[in-house]
């Protein structure tokens, strides 16, 4: 079992829906992150979040909105999505700055877009 | 060029074989070192993670950095058909206070019984 728990594991959904992603740690991690990852390839980097404030956003379009209400929470508001959008969203945490920053991931949200 | 070059595979292997698998890097910044399993229909799991060159043993896995060469890789002794996923390395630079992870392409291994 992770230590990084993602809600819902599965969500279908079509272009015109909104929805949200959650993810929790109880690691005490200050940064959490949300990334993509297509069939056979690496996750990438969409947001950043250290000590509850967005550190980096990597240009990603505004149909996905990040929210960190906390420090140990992190969503993601989904709206108006496309097709090409269908993949796995990834969350992960780690301490911030330049110490231990190996990232703790949880196991997605699989989203299909019809 | 990619910053991060990590054979994709398939490799296959019988079980019991050590296994070798490598990354090349082009940035010299680059610091921290990582070996991410990913099993299928999961999430991304840490195996190891290293500080600047050298060696790191955890039971049947081993990281080293060749910091010089700009080359790490992970050997598994004693391969098992549990090992069969795709390994992904990460690193990141001193100054990345972001936290931001450059992955190579991920190598997906088969342990054959």
């Amino acid at each position: 079992d992770t230590e990084v728990t993602q809600t819902p594991k599965h969500l279908v959904m079509g272009m015109t829906n909104k929805k949200s992603l959650k993810c929790e740690q109880h690691m005490g991690h200050r940064a959490m992150y949300w990334y993509k990852q297509k069939a056979k390839k690496p996750p990438e980097l969409m947001f950043v979040y250290s000590y509850e404030k967005l550190s980096i956003n990597e240009s990603v379009p505004s149909r996905f909105s990040p929210e960190c209400p906390n420090s140990s929470l992190l969503n993601l508001h989904l709206h108006a999505l496309q097709p090409e959008d269908s993949a796995l969203y990834l969350c992960a945490s780690s301490q911030p700055g330049t110490g231990n920053g190996a990232q703790h991931f949880g196991d997605g949200t699989r989203l299909s877009i019809l | 060029q990619k910053e991060v070059e990590q054979d994709p595979g398939p490799l296959s292997v019988p079980e019991g074989a050590i296994v070798s698998l490598n990354c090349t890097y082009s940035n010299s910044a680059f610091q921290y070192f990582m070996w991410y399993r990913q099993y299928s229909r999961k999430g991304p799991e840490l195996l190891m993670y290293t500080y600047s060159s050298g060696n790191k043993e955890d039971g049947r896995f081993t990281a080293q950095v060749d910091k010089s060469s700009k080359y790490i890789s992970l050997f598994i002794r004693d391969s098992q058909p549990s090992d069969s996923a795709t390994y992904l390395c990460a690193m990141r630079d001193l100054y990345n206070q972001g936290g931001k992870l450059i992955f190579g392409q991920g190598t997906e291994l088969s342990v054959k019984p």
